[in-house]
């Protein structure tokens, strides 16, 4: 059974420092992995989707990494700003019909 | 164009009850699956419909059950409410048998069941 670990559960940083989320996957057979971001209360929305063949992908201050022999994903925030503070849900997709998520890191940049 | 929309925002309702929570998905989308997220925690799948069969189903009780129709559309049906299902409900949707793409989500129903 895949389980997904996300490391911290929190995190609180004062704004422009670089930060990373960690996630961890217990089954490598994975298709794809995704990085969500949630305001409270709201959907999800995509950040980042990561195929399995792929090693990285980036957009803007965002940079997400991923190393499907160790079952370990990273998501970097580059300067981070207030309008960053959210949760952060990584997902996994272990076959074509569903995701498989972590539990969320719940990050607040403050001013 | 329309992303995915939920109906209704929120619900409340008493245990026992029943409730049904529609999705619409986005444009040019066929594939629908609904997740449950209990407050602190990830979303869990419940079930995905395709062509108006299930296609595939996580670990929930046949209180919950579901339906797609022809245009798309999709609906959640949960019977005999318990406390435990007080949750977020979100409807996401993909296009086609790909699948493992990037899914869509919408802003989802929170039930509460009091």
């Amino acid at each position: 059974k895949q389980e997904v670990t996300q490391i911290p559960a929190a995190l609180s940083v004062p704004e422009g420092e670089n930060l990373v989320l960690n996630c961890s996957f217990t089954d490598s057979a994975i298709y794809n992995l995704q990085w969500f971001r949630q305001d409270p209360g709201k959907g999800l929305t995509s950040l980042l989707l990561i195929q399995s063949s792929q090693r990285e992908q980036t957009s803007g201050r965002l940079n997400a990494s991923l190393d499907k022999s160790s079952g370990r994903s990273t998501l970097y925030i580059a300067a981070s700003q207030p309008g960053d503070s959210a949760t952060y849900l990584c997902a996994v997709w272990p076959g074509f019909q569903k995701l498989v998520f972590g539990t969320g890191t719940r990050l607040l940049v403050s001013p | 164009d329309a992303g995915v929309t939920q109906s209704p925002t929120h619900l409340i309702k008493t245990r026992g009850q029943q409730v049904t929570l529609r999705c619409s998905p986005k444009s040019g989308h066929d594939t629908v699956s609904w997740y449950q997220q209990a407050l602190g925690q990830g979303p869990q799948f419940i079930f995905q419909y395709y062509e108006e069969e299930e296609r595939q189903r996580g670990n929930f009780p046949d209180r919950f059950s579901g339906h797609q129709f022809p245009n798309y559309s999709s609906e959640l049906n949960v019977n005999a409410l318990l406390l435990g299902d007080s949750a977020l409900y979100l409807c996401a949707s993909s296009p086609g048998l790909a699948g493992a793409d990037t899914q869509y989500f919408g802003p989802g129903t929170r039930l509460t069941v009091l």
